[in-house]
């Protein structure tokens, strides 16, 4: 079966600094990855998705993520946090050989400090 | 861009009641789901439907039924609520079957059972 790792329930980080949100997966097959967001009282807004090719993938409102196939890891990655991107961010994988729902990890609430 | 629209924001029934949610997208998109979001359980899939009039079981569907008689409206029914049935519920579409098709959500359902 699928799974999705989110390992930490919070991230803290100050304004300006670098942020960086974890995410393992377990899936059959080749790998499809996605980051999405979701602010207070809102739906989930899809950020960015690894298909296949190059292992940073860029997207919106200045995130990207990291690939690492033999760590079976997507880490969501920011250069200079804003305190608007406080929200509730989910990974999620689905994989080639295996059902073809993507699973959503727990999530992981992102807290920037002015 | 792609619209999800929830028929509902708030709702509050009583417990016995035969409660539906509605959902309905915009762009033709083949297949919808339902969720539910629950702190520290993440999105859990109740049902999917990825043609009209076809639905799967997903994770958790006891004590839910869904409908799907147009592609664009997708029906979450509670047969007969329960308070443990209170909770957030998510409807989200995707343009194709398959492990790499990002999601659209809508913004949600927060349905309590009295």
């Amino acid at each position: 079966a699928q799974s999705v790792a989110q390992p930490e329930d919070q991230v803290n980080v100050a304004e300006g600094n670098p942020l960086t949100v974890k995410c393992t997966y377990s899936v059959s097959g080749n790998p499809y990855l996605f980051w999405y967001v979701q602010y207070p009282n809102r739906g989930l807004q899809f950020l960015l998705k690894y298909i296949t090719g190059d292992n940073l993938v860029k997207g919106s409102y200045g995130f990207e993520a990291e690939f690492n196939k033999s760590q079976t890891s997507f880490h969501l990655k920011k250069p200079s946090a804003l305190v608007s991107d406080s929200a509730l961010y989910f990974c999620a994988a689905g994989g080639s050989g295996g059902s073809y729902i993507p699973t959503f990890g727990r999530g992981t609430s992102l807290i920037v400090h002015p | 861009d792609v619209k999800v629209t929830q028929s509902s924001r708030y709702l509050v029934k009583r417990t016995g009641e035969k409660v539906f949610l509605e959902c309905v997208q915009d762009m033709d998109h083949e297949n919808m789901f339902w969720y539910r979001q629950d702190p520290g359980l993440g999105l859990r899939l109740i049902y999917f439907s990825y043609d009209v009039k076809m639905k799967e079981k997903g994770d958790i569907p006891e004590g839910y039924s869904v409908s799907r008689e147009k592609k664009e409206r997708f029906s979450l029914i509670l047969e007969s609520a329960s308070t443990n049935q209170t909770s957030m519920y998510l409807c989200a579409s995707s343009l194709r079957f398959g492990p790499n098709q990002p999601q659209h959500f809508g913004d949600g359902t927060r349905l309590s059972i009295l």
